[in-house]
């Protein structure tokens, strides 16, 4: 069965600093991956995706994320954090197989601290 | 730039009352899906829709919830009688067509609170 697996709840750094939040899937055929974040009260907004070619993606607001076929893994990625990317960041994964239906991890809470 | 409609944006109900919400996908996009995404959790998906008929809606609790659309364009999500455990945020998502590499394109949710 396909999951999504974010491992980190909450995660706290500083403005300027460097961020990288994790998500694990687990789907037996090719990964359809997305990035989304979510500001409070908000609905999802798409950051970047991953269907196939270059593992290294780039997406909007300066996020990247790299898929790692080898690790089941697509962590994103921000080399300096802005006050603004305070919000929830959700990973899924498409599954070809069941038409567009999307599996979400459990999200990571960021906090950045001025 | 086009966006997926919802309303209301909150809604306080008590526990046996009759909700509804309503969504207004992006124009063209014949896909739509219903999620509720519990506080400190990531979207589930209720129902999703091609055109007016339901692809999936296997965990959609149908005892009380159900969900239509009439003429392939908006939705309506419904429960009755609502429980405490039906507070949560409802998400609606629209996209072009059931394929896995198309983007969903999500709504701002309807808070809902049961009290």
């Amino acid at each position: 069965a396909q999951s999504v697996t974010q491992p980190d709840i909450h995660i706290t750094v500083s403005e300027g600093a460097s961020l990288e939040l994790r998500c694990n899937y687990s789907y037996g055929a090719t990964p359809y991956l997305f990035w989304y974040v979510q500001s409070p009260g908000q609905g999802l907004q798409l950051l970047l995706k991953y269907f196939s070619g270059d593992t290294l993606v780039q997406g909007i607001k300066g996020f990247e994320a790299e898929f790692k076929r080898s690790q089941s893994s697509f962590n994103l990625r921000k080399p300096s954090v802005h006050w603004s990317d305070a919000a929830e960041y959700f990973c899924a994964v498409g599954a070809s197989n069941t038409g567009n239906q999307f599996y979400f991890g459990t999200g990571t809470s960021l906090t950045v601290i001025p | 730039e086009a966006e997926v409609a919802q309303s209301p944006r909150y809604k306080i109900t008590e526990k046996s009352q009759a909700v509804a919400f309503w969504c207004d996908p992006i124009s063209g996009h014949a896909t739509l899906y219903w999620y509720r995404q519990i506080l400190g959790q990531g979207p589930e998906l209720l129902v999703q829709f091609q055109d007016e008929s339901v692809v999936d809606d296997s965990q959609l609790p149908k005892d009380r919830f159900s969900a239509e659309r009439l003429k392939g364009v908006d939705s309506t999500l419904k429960i009755q009688p609502a429980e405490l455990g039906d507070s949560a945020m409802y998400l609606c998502a629209s996209s072009q067509r059931v394929s896995s590499y198309n983007e969903q394109f999500f709504g701002p949710g309807t808070r809902l609170t049961v009290l």
